[in-house]
Parts: C-alpha cells; structure tokens; sequence
C-alpha cells in the first residue's frame, strides 16, 4: 500500500531533550515537506525536500532541522524543544516534475507533540 | 507569493441541509486549487482539485468546488450533508510556475460541524 508512515504518533517530552520524528514513503517520491498545523492558523511549511541531499527553509524554520540521506526518508529534529513547538506535525511527499512538483502531495497521519 | 483566506472558522449545519464552505486567494502567478479534508484524529486527505479546464471540479463524497478566476474565489460545496462529513477543511494554492510552484499555501481552515 502506498503511503507516508510517521513515528511515533503521540509524544510527550520536556523542555531541551532532544528529539527525532521520523517520515517515511514508499511511493519513490522526491520531494517530502514538513508542516506543523496550530488552531487558528493552518498548515505552515517547516522545511522540505526536493531530492536526497537537498533542503531548504519553509516558513516556520526555526528550532528546527532536517535531512534527507535517503530518497524514502526525511526525518524532522528538534536539538533543543520549547513548549512553542508543541504542535501537530506532518510530513508530506510527491512526485517531482521538472523544477515543480506533482499537483498531489500524499500526507502521513500525523505525529502530535507536547513539550513540557 | 500566494495567500489563502477561508472565510468562515466554523460552519454549524443540520443533516441534509446544504453547505458552502468559502475560499478566496491572491497570487502573481497563475495557480493550482486544492481542497483536503481532516476527519478527527486523522491526517489530511485530498478532497478535489483545479489544474486546468472545467472550472467546477468534483471530488469524493459528493463534494464540488467551483472555481472563479475574476473574483480569485474556490468555494466547496455539497447540496446535502450527512453526520459524517463533520471535519475541519482546508482548501490550498500552489502555483504553476516559478519559484513558488512547489510550495502549498494553506488556509487556517474550516470546522464543519453536522448536528443531526
């Protein structure tokens, strides 16, 4: 079955510990993309992926990092949470077609995360 | 640069009763429409889009969405809501050229709420 796998699911942690969620796709994507959404204000890009070895800043950067060592994998790290970050967060894959992506990005289930 | 404004928050309906659910963007670019539905406790799932021809657009569920290129507008719409369309909807822009296409802008979203 195609899809987007995210580990864990549901993670509690405090202040400075740091962290690693992982973001998986078995569909040979090239670019994933990683959001976090809050009440009131949507989706926002944290960073994605246009292919292995190539990140770039979305609109919410900060706080964190990425990489992207293998096609399948794009994990998102926290070095040092706060309890700003405490967020629902999804990562998010597609085809990419020339310099662009395909119209359709495929999403994970979600990993929800408090910083205490 | 692309923007999306979802007009309503929240949107309170009885079963069969019809709903729309309203979307207004800008962009310098020609764009591409999305609109994703989250049900509770689940990621988000493609709902319908626009790429190109017929501006009214089907999607799953019985949901359509009318695109209108002079008042920038992507509307959703279904003539008669059941208990189980109750989620939070999103609808996104993406543009089709330039440094902005692969990026996916979303609105803040909108709650539908279906009472019986």
């Amino acid at each position: 079955e195609a899809q987007v796998t995210q580990n864990p699911r549901y993670l509690i942690t405090v202040t400075g510990k740091k962290l690693t969620v992982t973001c998986s796709q078995n569909m040979n994507h090239e670019y994933m993309s990683w959001y976090r959404q809050d009440p009131g204000l949507g989706l926002r890009q944290i960073y994605y992926s246009m292919n292995v070895e190539v990140t770039d800043k979305g609109d919410v950067p900060e706080g964190y990092k990425v990489s992207r060592k293998e096609k399948r994998n794009f994990p998102l790290i926290l070095e040092s949470p706060s309890p700003n970050q405490t967020s629902l967060y999804f990562c998010a894959s597609s085809f990419r077609i020339g310099q662009g992506i395909a119209d359709t990005q495929y999403f994970g289930p979600g990993t929800r995360l408090t910083v205490l | 640069a692309q923007s999306v404004t979802q007009l309503d928050s929240q949107v309170p309906v009885f079963e069969e009763a019809p709903v729309e659910l309203r979307c207004n963007y800008s962009s310098s670019v020609s764009v591409y429409l999305f609109w994703y539905v989250q049900y509770p406790n689940q990621g988000l799932q493609l709902l319908l889009k626009y790429l190109s021809g017929s501006t009214l657009v089907k999607g799953i569920n019985g949901f359509e969405a009318e695109f209108n290129k002079s008042q920038t507008s992507f509307h959703l719409r279904k003539p008669s809501v059941h208990i189980s369309d109750t989620a939070e909807y999103f609808c996104a822009v993406r543009g089709r050229s330039g440094g902005s296409n692969y990026k996916l802008t979303f609105g803040k979203g909108t709650l539908l709420t279906v009472n019986p």
